[in-house]
């Protein structure tokens, strides 16, 4: 079975903290696809990252990383020194040879001033 | 910077009656899908579509949904007669092809969404 789970429904830091999301995924596939979307409170879907399987490699850009780890079926955000308008909530999502994305069910994220 | 423009942004409907939610995707892309987030839910596949035709929909995509692509501009999702769970964000996007294995593992651009709200 193909699922996405982020098992942290809503995290409330302190503007400038770091704080990271998790995303935890199952495939049979050895071959697929992992996002991270950003939905801000006026409703759009915004890609922030794409990795393929076979990249292991973590990213870094600008204040957000991500963490891929196949051997826990992971790939976690986090975002440091965090700011007000990172406040959203954020999507995991996965696309195997099915060819479409399953999303997680969000992290809803407040940062508070 | 390309986007996806959905159109309404809001729209409320009573029970039974026909909607169509429109999207104009980017223009240079050919995949193009539709996806619903019920509030405070996950966002679920409906339906995606290429070379003018359905290439794969979910269980949520019954007989009351349909989607065209009229004019070669516009993407359409009609919603027959709607049920008060259809009440949710509906989400268009679209991707370019991609020389990546996996041949939907697009990076999808999506629209800012249309609110349905069925009374």
């Amino acid at each position: 079975a193909q699922k996405v789970t982020q098992a942290q429904t809503e995290i409330s830091v302190v503007e400038k903290e770091d704080v990271t999301l998790d995303c935890v995924y199952e495939t049979r596939d050895t071959t697929y696809y992992l996002f991270w979307y950003k939905q801000p409170p006026s409703g759009e879907l915004v890609f922030l990252i794409r990795r393929n399987s076979f990249d292991e490699q973590n990213e870094i850009s600008g204040r957000y990383s991500w963490n891929f780890q196949k051997s826990t079926s992971s790939f976690n955000f986090t975002i440091t020194a965090s700011q007000v308008v990172d406040s959203a909530v954020y999507f995991c999502a996965l696309v195997n040879r099915d060819d479409k994305i399953i999303f997680g069910k969000g992290t809803r994220l407040h940062i508070l001033p | 910077e390309p986007e996806v423009t959905q159109t309404p942004s809001h729209q409320v409907t009573q029970m039974g009656q026909e909607v169509i939610l429109r999207c104009v995707p980017i223009s240079n892309h050919l995949y193009f899908y539709w996806y619903r987030q019920i509030l405070g839910q996950k966002v679920e596949f409906l339906v995606s579509f290429y070379n003018n035709e359905i290439s794969e929909k979910s269980e949520i995509f019954d007989d009351q949904f349909s989607v065209e692509r009229p004019d070669g501009s516009n993407f359409t999702l009609k919603i027959r007669s709607t049920k008060l769970e259809d009440s949710a964000m509906y989400f268009c996007a679209s991707s370019a092809p991609d020389r990546g294995k996996i041949s939907g593992a697009n990076v999808l651009t999506f629209g800012a969404g249309s609110r349905l709200t069925v009374l």
